[in-house]
């Protein structure tokens, strides 16, 4: 069975906190996304890996970074977090090449106070 | 304005109503994906489109390409439909960017 896990459910952290997510997905998928989704705004794409070591940035790069060191872990780092990060994360994986089904994770609700 | 575009923004139903969500969008596509989100954050693909219909239980998908603008309908709507439905289109088949209208929430009442 497909499964796409977030390490964490909930997160609450301090302003300036340098915070850790992490995505791993047992399908040997070749994409991996980290979306936020906010009310009114929908998902939007954070940063995007296409192959181990490979990153793209998405929509709303700012203040995010990523890592992917291996195949099936895709980790999103916020530097310093700050309140308007305030969101809940999705990450997602896909088979690479056209345009196939992404799996999506359930999601990280994180809170920055 | 957005790039993809869903409506109705809000839906409420009664129980065994047909229900309809469209989705327009203004750039060229590969696949448009609709997607469902169920409280708690969890989503799954309902479907994948690039062409004509699919069809999977109570629910069918439509897309007409000249046109841009896709249609999910739900047969004998139940309160387990309740959701948020969300239209993704796919951009670039390489390397799976999809672009996302905002959804739609959906309360079907017994």
């Amino acid at each position: 069975d497909v499964k796409v896990t977030q390490s964490s459910r909930y997160l609450v952290k301090r302003t300036g906190e340098k915070v850790f997510l992490e995505c791993v997905q047992d399908m040997d998928h070749e994409n991996m996304f980290w979306y936020r989704q906010d009310p009114g705004l929908g998902l939007r794409l954070i940063y995007f890996s296409y192959d181990v070591k490979m990153k793209e940035k998405g929509d709303i790069p700012e203040g995010y970074s990523v890592s992917r060191e291996k195949k099936e872990r895709f980790s999103l780092i916020l530097e310093s977090a700050s309140t308007n990060q305030t969101s809940m994360y999705l990450c997602a994986s896909s088979l690479a090449g056209r345009g196939e089904t992404q799996y999506f994770g359930p999601g990280t609700r994180l809170l920055v106070l | 304005k957005n790039e993809v575009e869903q409506s109705p923004q809000n839906l409420t139903a009664q129980e065994g109503e047909f229900i309809t969500i469209n989705c327009s969008y203004s750039v060229g596509i590969s696949a448009l994906h609709w997607l469902q989100q169920h409280p708690g954050g969890g989503i799954v693909s309902l479907f994948m489109l690039s062409s004509g219909k699919k069809k999977h239980g109570r629910l069918i998908a439509t897309i007409n390409i000249q046109e841009k603008h896709s249609s999910l309908h739900i047969t004998a709507s139940h309160p387990r439909d309740s959701a948020v439905y969300i239209c993704a289109v796919l951009i670039s088949s390489n390397t799976g960017k999809l672009i996302f209208g905002q959804g739609t929430t959906l309360q079907v009442k017994p």
